[in-house]
């Protein structure tokens, strides 16, 4: 099983929609949970940190961690189409560092 | 001003040749990275290092190698080019490192470097 696991989409939904990307994860051992945005021909860059369960909001952008599930979401409220990317969760804290998930490539459809 | 930048933003080269992709960072971080991002876009960690410890992913060929002339830099060079190679690697750096393991502290990366071998 690999540790970090996320549906690689693509996931396609209509403007002003509320948008649910999620990655699991196998090692108790991590700590902390990010995600990344990465748009084409770009570098990642963070757009969410947290390091303890239950919710973190930023604008738009609510992270989630379910700890006891190992499962980490991603909610995008009010969808635009400028949010069309592929969102990376990075999980960290197990002797390896960050551990990426394959990432989930998202279109919203104007 | 860019927090961290990569030369050249693209290379094509023949198979068997050496090159060097170069990084820079210039938020005074202490720790940098190389990853790997193949054509399903799963993004791998090479390399990371810091002036005290390097740590190198197992299956990273030994064709690669980092090379840090100072704390804001760690180029990468690779020796005798394959096809497989092939991607692009991106540059990342984070402020801190834990002694004796991977502080997973925010990492910033570049825009990439993307590599054709032919």
């Amino acid at each position: 099983q690999k540790e970090v696991e996320q549906d690689p989409g693509p996931l396609s939904v209509p403007e002003g929609a509320i948008v649910s990307l999620n990655c699991t994860y196998s090692n108790s051992a991590f700590q902390y949970f990010m995600w990344y945005r990465q748009y084409s021909r770009k570098g990642p860059e963070l757009l969410m940190y947290t390091y303890s369960s239950g919710n973190k909001e930023d604008g738009r952008f609510t992270a989630q961690v379910d700890k006891s599930s190992k499962y980490i979401s991603l909610f995008i409220r009010d969808s635009q189409p400028s949010d069309s990317a592929t969102y990376l969760c990075a999980i960290g804290g197990g002797a390896d560092g960050l551990t990426f998930g394959k990432g989930t490539h998202l279109i919203i459809q104007p | 001003d860019t927090a961290v930048s990569q030369t050249p933003k693209y290379l094509v080269t023949q198979m068997g040749n050496d090159k060097s992709i170069k990084c820079e960072q210039n938020l005074g971080h202490d720790t940098m990275y190389w990853y790997k991002q193949d054509s399903k876009k799963f993004l791998k960690i090479m390399f990371s290092y810091n002036n005290k410890e390097l740590i190198i992913n197992e299956t990273v060929p030994n064709r690669f190698s980092p090379k840090s002339p100072d704390k804001a830099h760690l180029n990468l060079h690779i020796n005798s080019l394959e096809l497989g190679d092939s991607a692009v690697y991106f540059c990342a750096s984070s402020q801190e490192w834990a002694s004796g393991s991977l502080h997973t502290d925010t990492q910033y990366f570049g825009p990439g470097t993307r590599l054709t071998v032919l």
